[in-house]
């Protein structure tokens, strides 16, 4: 079966500007986090999405946003985009929201920069 | 406050045995993970451990004792595809139950 899918893979933005990174999940599953990675913070929690509802949520502040449609595809945005916000988005999905045994499937990722 | 640590790097020779450590202080703990993930690629799931002792699985095995806040990832009959960083993760205890990571070891396998 598909795997998740993550568009677009690789954009640039400049300082200020919003972006607006999707994901679909594996068919079946119906929870979806994402994840910041830098090399130097490592994989950063931003939110877990099941069944439309924000289940848990990071760190992060409120210019990051996110949401799950009824299909479970996902999206996130960043609003006034800083440098800082440059990095790998991830995506991951699973069947079940804090499963136990916590097996994710992550996307390839969305490597944002931004100038 | 919660912490992960990894070592930042590791060299190995193909053939060869490399462990892989981390130790957690986590607030509650109900799981650890160990992913792999290829530079430029999506990390993958490797094992996950909750109770203690050692999980084994194929060339790889995962051992935990959660006295100690240690794990440790074992990998055998090393292969130069095993060149990777190794990612440990911990999940809190809790309706909070959210993953936290550490920050990966990267290995070279070199011939």
């Amino acid at each position: 079966k598909a795997g998740v899918t993550q568009t677009p893979r690789y954009l640039i933005k400049t300082r200020g500007q919003q972006v607006t990174l999707s994901c679909s999940p594996i068919s079946g599953h119906r929870s979806v986090s994402w994840y910041q990675q830098t090399p130097g913070q490592g994989l950063q929690f931003l939110f877990e999405y099941f069944s439309e509802t924000q289940r848990n949520k990071g760190n992060f502040p409120g210019r990051f946003s996110g949401r799950q449609f009824s299909n479970s595809r996902s999206e996130m945005n960043v609003s006034t985009l800083e440098l800082g916000d440059s990095a790998l988005y991830l995506c991951a999905s699973s069947l079940a929201s804090g499963s136990n045994t916590g097996e994710l499937f992550f996307g390839e990722g969305s490597r944002l920069t931004v100038l | 406050g919660q912490n992960i640590d990894q070592p930042t790097e590791m060299t190995a020779t193909e053939g060869a045995i490399v462990q892989i450590n981390c130790t957690y202080q986590t607030s509650g703990f109900n799981g650890l993970f160990w992913y792999q993930q290829h530079a430029g690629e999506a990390p993958t799931f490797l094992s996950y451990n909750v109770l203690d002792g050692l999980e084994e699985k194929g060339r790889f095995s995962s051992f935990l004792s959660r006295s100690k806040g240690y794990s440790y990832l074992l990998l055998k009959e090393l292969q130069m595809k095993d060149s990777a960083s190794y990612l440990c993760a911990v999940k809190n205890a809790g309706n909070n139950r959210k993953l936290i990571w550490g920050l990966g070891t990267s290995l070279a396998v070199n011939p």
